[in-house]
Formats: structure tokens, sequence, C-alpha cells
């Protein structure tokens, strides 16, 4: 079956405690991001990738740090987790760059004290 | 830099009511994608529609239409005789080139409520 997969679906930590979300897809997809999803401001990106070893910065992506080793994976690292930071993740991929539609994960609850 | 804009927040309907979502986008290109994205209460996201900026036919599948003009740059989402199922939150999305980066912008979502 086709998906997109992340883990932990939960997590709440303590400031200051890295930590990683991973995501994997099993779609050869070469576009991958992740977004955190905020009430009332919708779903904003922190990071995209192109293809393996590439990736870029989205619109919030202070604080996050994201790898790109292989093609199915994509974790976000949150080094040094802030309550600012506690949120709904998505991680999406897509058949390339941003202009195809995106298959999401089921979201990764995260709660920082 | 682009923009979307769903300007309804919320929307209440009772069932079998035909029901219209805005959103309305600003974009400097001239190549763009727009899409919509279904979140039901599960929380999951599900891709509805995806369309360029050189197709303004409008798409109808089942009882969803899709309202797509470039001259007021406007997206519309319609569900006809809506049902429960249907109650969700939606979100339009932009996606351009510009200024090099693919940074596709989704609106703050339209949560769409169906009475029985």
């Amino acid at each position: 079956e086709a998906q997109v997969t992340q883990n932990p679906r939960y997590l709440i930590t303590v400031t200051g405690k890295k930590l990683t979300v991973t995501c994997s897809q099993n779609m050869n997809h070469e576009y991958m991001s992740w977004y955190r999803q905020d009430p009332g401001l919708g779903l904003r990106q922190i990071y995209y990738s192109m293809n393996v070893e590439v990736t870029d910065k989205g619109d919030v992506p202070e604080g996050y740090k994201v790898s790109r080793k292989e093609k199915r994976n994509f974790p976000l690292i949150l080094e040094s987790p802030s309550p600012n930071q506690t949120s709904l993740y998505f991680c999406a991929s897509s058949l390339e760059r941003g202009h195809n539609e995106q298959f999401f994960g089921p979201g990764t609850r995260l709660t920082v004290l | 830099a682009q923009k979307v804009t769903q300007a309804q927040t919320e929307i209440s309907v009772v069932e079998k009511e035909d029901v219209t979502l805005d959103c309305v986008y600003e974009t400097r290109d001239t190549t763009y994608y727009l899409f919509w994205y279904k979140q039901p209460p599960s929380g999951e996201l599900v891709f509805l529609i995806r369309r360029n900026s050189f197709d303004e036919q409008n798409e109808i599948s089942g009882r969803y239409s899709w309202n797509f003009q470039k001259s007021t740059s406007s997206f519309n989402f319609t569900i006809t005789a809506s049902q429960v199922v249907d109650s969700a939150v939606y979100f339009c999305a932009l996606s351009d080139v510009s200024g090099g980066s693919y940074i596709p912008t989704f609106g703050r979502g339209t949560s769409l409520i169906v009475h029985p």
C-alpha cells in the first residue's frame, strides 16, 4: 500500500531534550516536506527536500533540522525543543517538487513542556 | 509573495444544503498550481484536486465541483447536497516558483460542519 508513515504519532517531552520524528514513504517520491499545523494558522512548511542530499528551508525553519540521506526517509530533528514547538506535524511526499499532489503522513502530535 | 486567503473560518449547514468554500490567491507567477485538501475529524489530510494556471475549465466530481476564475484569482469549492461525512476542515493551497523555491502555501482552512 502506497503510504507515508510517521513515528511517533504522539510525543510529550520536556524543553531541551533532543528528539527526532521519523518519516518514510514507499512511493519513490523525490519531493518530501515537513509542515506544522497550528490552530488558526493552517499548514506552514518547515523544510522541504527535492531529492537526496538536497534540502531547503520553508516558511518556519527556526529550531528544526532535517536530513535526506535516503530517498525514502526524511527525519525531522528538534535539537532543543521549546514549548512554542508544541504542534501537530505532518510529513508529506510528492512525485516531484511542490507542483504535484502531496501525500501526507498521519501526523505527529508533539507537546513540549 | 504568494498568498492564499480562505476568509470563511467556519461554515455550518444542514444536511442536503449546498455550500461553497471560498479561496482567493495571490501570485506574481503566470504558472502556478492550486489545490484543495480535506482534513476530516480523524486528522489525516486528503488530496481532492489540483489545477494548473492554464486550465480554467471547471471540474465536477460527484457532489464536488470547483470554479477556477483567473480574473478574480479565485478557486472556489462547492459541495452540492452536503452530507454529514463532508464535515471537515478544507484547505486551499497554491504552489508557484516564486524566487526559484517550491514552497506550497496553504490557506488557514475552512471548517465545515454539516448537521444532520
